[in-house]
């Protein structure tokens, strides 16, 4: 199967700091990724689609402001949480689709943020 | 309503049982089924896909009705490994891409 890498996997900030997720799809080229946010207990919810080379999609009551998406290239893309408040503490999970492959879906390990 | 709705359990099971979880979904247009599986901090896992005419991948057998909107999942023969949440995943709509996750299903399976 393909593989998705996140980094960082693991991090700790102060609020108010920003901090920067990365998304990398390693053996192939995702024409979109998906952001998803899962809360403790909770499920997985999809946060944000983005299509390399555009603007993301944000889902219905996700601030584009604060959680800003660049994929700048075909095998990349980076979640940006802005002035982080313990509220954004969460696990963030991205994943990767290529057109060639279908509807599959291949998930990276998830970056858990804390905030304090 | 929740756009996928499961029944959160847990199920607390012992080694061998036959086991099913249940799920259901709003969206008529959705095109694409699949059961995942997560384990406890991890990312979810693809187990497999659901179609139409039900699908079966060794203990595990998963089947769709559209009709009624429902999506299920067996397994049988319960393992300790087979302890995760397992996730009921739709596509929102024809062609997004877009998946819709459950809440998941915690299963317990005890020696």
């Amino acid at each position: 199967g393909a593989v998705v890498s996140q980094h960082p996997s693991r991090v700790i900030c102060k609020s108010g700091t920003s901090v920067k997720i990365e998304c990398r799809s390693l053996d192939f080229q995702a024409t979109t990724m998906f952001w998803y946010r899962q809360f403790p207990k909770q499920s997985l919810m999809l946060m944000a689609t983005s299509n390399e080379g555009s603007k993301a999609t944000y889902e219905q009551g996700v601030e584009k402001d604060k959680f800003l998406i660049n994929h700048a290239s075909l095998t990349l893309s980076t979640l940006t949480v802005t002035s982080a408040h313990p509220e954004d503490s969460s696990f963030y999970i991205c994943s990767a689709r290529s057109d060639s492959r279908g509807d599959t879906q291949y998930f990276g390990p998830g970056t858990r943020l804390t905030v304090l | 309503r929740k756009e996928v709705e499961q029944d959160p359990g847990p199920f607390n099971v012992p080694e061998g049982a036959t086991v099913a979880f249940n799920c259901t979904y709003s969206n008529s247009a959705s095109q694409s089924f699949f059961w995942y599986r997560q384990d406890c901090r991890k990312e979810p896992k693809l187990l497999m896909s659901v179609y139409s005419s039900g699908n079966e991948d060794g203990r595990f057998t998963a089947q769709l009705n559209r009709a009624s909107q429902y999506i299920s999942l067996l397994i049988r023969d319960s393992k300790l490994s087979d302890s995760a949440t397992y996730l009921c995943v739709v596509t929102r709509g024809s062609n997004t891409g877009k998946l819709i996750f459950g809440q998941g299903t915690t299963l317990q399976v005890k020696p």
